[in-house]
């Protein structure tokens, strides 16, 4: 069975100070590790795609990194309107092909 | 302008009441896909489809149908709705196909409370 932890469940920082979320994962054939972010009450918004063990994705404050076990978001100094549900999810291939997995997700709240 | 719409966008019922929540896309995308997600946890997939005509079980279908007679339309279906479906439901698609894995459009969740 598909399986996607992520850690912390909640993180708490100040403006500027920066941090890693954590996404651990076991699927049968990864064909994609997905990062979303999300606001109270909204749906998710895609931030990363990462395929392949190695890959890196940048974009503003932050960073995606993908090994064969797990993934970091890391964000650098950030501000509070990084402050959100960071989730992660897998999609499987072969005869699961479009069956996705999410984790609980990570709340980070930056303080200004 | 791309999205996915959902209605009703909030819906208060009660037990064994038959309802359907629609869900539209305007992407020309092949995948479509219904989540729920309770307090404090992540989005749980319930059903998604890769094609017309083509829909397969998520991790949990139990009490839920859905149909996708058209590529734009996947409504998801309670035909004997209970308590424990009392839920925030996201509706998603993305241009995945058999041999592509691309991000998830959501909607703007439809929140359903059954009595």
């Amino acid at each position: 069975e598909d399986q996607v932890t992520q850690s912390p469940e909640a993180l708490r920082l100040q403006e500027g100070e920066s941090s890693s979320l954590n996404c651990s994962y076991t699927v049968s054939g990864l064909r994609g590790l997905f990062w979303y972010r999300q606001d109270p009450g909204k749906g998710p918004e895609f931030l990363f795609t990462l395929y392949s063990a190695g890959e890196e994705k940048e974009k503003e404050r932050l960073k995606a990194t993908l090994t064969k076990k797990e993934s970091f978001l890391h964000i650098t100094a950030p501000k509070p309107e990084d402050s959100a549900t960071y989730l992660c999810a897998v999609q499987a291939g072969g005869t699961n092909a479009g069956k996705s997995t999410f984790g609980d997700g990570t709340t980070l709240t930056v303080k200004p | 302008e791309a999205q996915v719409t959902q209605n009703p966008r909030y819906l208060i019922t009660v037990t064994g009441k038959k309802l359907t929540v629609t869900c539209s896309q305007n992407m020309n995308h092949e995948y479509m896909s219904w989540y729920r997600q309770d307090p404090g946890l992540g989005l749980r997939q319930i059903y998604y489809s890769m094609n017309v005509e083509v829909t397969d079980k998520g991790d949990v279908p139990e009490g839920y149908k859905v149909s996708r007679k058209e590529k734009r339309n996947f409504p998801l279906i309670l035909e004997s709705p209970s308590p424990n479906q009392t839920s925030l439901y996201f509706c998603a698609s993305s241009p995945t196909g058999a041999f592509s894995y691309n991000e998830q459009f959501f909607g703007p969740g439809t929140r359903l409370t059954v009595l």
